[in-house]
């Protein structure tokens, strides 16, 4: 019963590399969701899916892509990091039915990502 | 503009007595609220959730939170706090109002058990 299991749990990068967070989750859930946590923000939306093959921007997009090429699988991909994206990742995925639907219901353990 | 607040950082209670943790939202419409928990190296755990109804809600370890539409808040509440407790606690408004169909998350109370 793995739920939401996000990879690396930890990756330090030089600025202008390239990397990919991994989000994989077993409950056939239609949403998806990354997030950052930055000390004293609380955590703020990167980008979301609404279905396999669906992506949109969120509160913070910029530096990043998604991909959601099969409904288990979320990916984040940094393009060219830089300092100002260290933070700590959250993936989340929620069901798509029911009141609550649309929101995450359940999260990652998180990617802890520096940038130097 | 959509918002939440938790005017405590910190909080230290100790093992056995009650527990408030304070969130103030402010939204247009009627809000769809949330009350999540990390604890250490960890990612987020739903609570408790409110969207109509009974404005004392039930959550999961013996959490309750209510909703006072007066007062824009939706406190969360324990009796009686355990040592397992010590983590930091999220409140969270969802934002239907345009396509970005997200959680407007509070910057956190962290919330320390002593014996």
């Amino acid at each position: 019963n793995a739920g939401v299991t996000q990879t690396p749990k930890f990756r330090v990068l030089k600025t202008g590399q390239s990397m990919t967070l991994l989000c994989a989750q077993d409950m056939n859930h239609e949403y998806m969701y990354w997030y950052r946590q930055d000390p004293g923000m609380g955590l703020r939306l990167i980008h979301y899916s609404v279905g396999e093959g669906t992506t949109a921007k969120g509160e913070v997009p910029d530096g990043y892509n998604v991909s959601r090429l099969k409904k288990q699988n979320f990916l984040l991909g940094l393009e060219s990091a830089a300092p100002s994206q260290t933070s700590v990742y959250f993936c989340a995925s929620g069901s798509g039915t029911g009141a609550f639907s649309n929101q995450p219901q359940h999260f990652g353990d998180g990617t802890r990502l520096s940038i130097l | 503009a959509q918002s939440v607040t938790q005017p405590d950082i910190h909080i230290t209670v100790s093992e056995g007595a009650s527990l408030e943790l304070r969130c103030n939202y402010s939204y247009g419409a009627t809000p769809y609220l949330f009350w999540y928990v990390q604890s250490p190296g960890q990612g987020l755990q739903l609570l408790l959730k409110y969207f109509s109804g009974d404005t004392l809600v039930q959550g999961i370890k013996g959490f309750e939170a209510e909703f006072k539409r007066s007062q824009s808040s939706f406190n969360l509440r324990k009796p009686s706090v355990h040592w397992s407790d010590a983590a930091e606690y999220f409140c969270a408004v969802g934002d239907y109002g345009g396509a970005t169909n997200k959680l407007i998350f509070g910057t956190g109370t962290l919330l320390a058990v002593q014996p």
